[in-house]
């Protein structure tokens, strides 16, 4: 099983600032990762598809960049619907698919 | 614009067997390139997935998981389905059905299902 370690768990940020979410995984993935965002009580929403491209709707202040086994998640200027969890998952080394533990990103 | 609605029991006792189902609507189950999944998320957790079914019957189950799941389809009805059995309290979690070609493009809104006497 690919194992998908997220880091930092939790990260503390102002509206404005830039947050890099990181993901790294156990073995490699190639480019097979995608990031997630989940706000309180819904659902997740893909973000990021293969490493780096943005889903239909996703504005362009996340971005997404690695392959292999390192990954990061971008936001370049927080907005404030931005306060939420972040999770990567990866299809390469499937069944099981895997996500991360997830980094929280909260208001400052 | 594809949507997907989860139904089922709300409470589960121990050793019992949860059942849920997922109603798909705006996408033909038979048609379709999908995978039709399951993902859990207990209260204050991550995600775990669990299993994914295709039309052709074809299924895919997490190995921690495997020997107490079983997934479904009913391409009449367009629904496909999950039965979790022997469920203790750990399996306490929102459920959620979800679809993809590669990743999870949508989600219904999710079942807590909670276990307990």
């Amino acid at each position: 099983e690919t194992v998908l370690t997220q880091s930092p768990a939790t990260l503390s940020l102002s509206p404005g600032e830039r947050a890099t979410l990181s993901c790294r995984a156990s073995q490699s993935v190639n480019n097979y990762l995608a990031w997630y965002q989940q706000k309180p009580g819904q659902a997740p929403r893909l973000l990021i598809y293969d490493a780096s491209n943005r889903a239909a709707g996703i504005p362009d202040r996340f971005s997404g960049s690695g392959s292999g086994t390192d990954f990061t998640l971008t936001i370049s200027s927080l907005e404030p619907e931005d306060f939420a969890v972040y999770y990567c998952q990866q299809r390469r080394n499937w069944p099981p698919l895997t996500f991360g533990g997830g980094t929280k990103v909260e208001i400052k | 614009q594809m949507q997907l609605q989860e139904s089922g029991p709300g409470l589960v006792k121990p050793s019992g067997t949860l059942s849920l189902t997922c109603a798909v609507s705006g996408d033909s189950i038979s048609s379709s390139s999908n995978w039709w999944s399951w993902v859990r998320q207990p209260p204050g957790k991550g995600l775990e997935w669990i299993g994914e079914i295709f039309h052709s019957g074809a299924t895919n189950y997490n190995p921690s998981l495997k020997s107490r799941v079983t997934i479904s389809v009913d391409k009449s009805k367009n629904q496909f389905s999950l039965k979790l059995n022997s469920v203790t309290a750990a399996d306490t979690a929102v459920y959620y059905c979800a679809s993809r070609p590669f990743y999870f493009d949508y989600w219904g809104q999710g079942t807590l299902v909670t276990v307990s006497s």
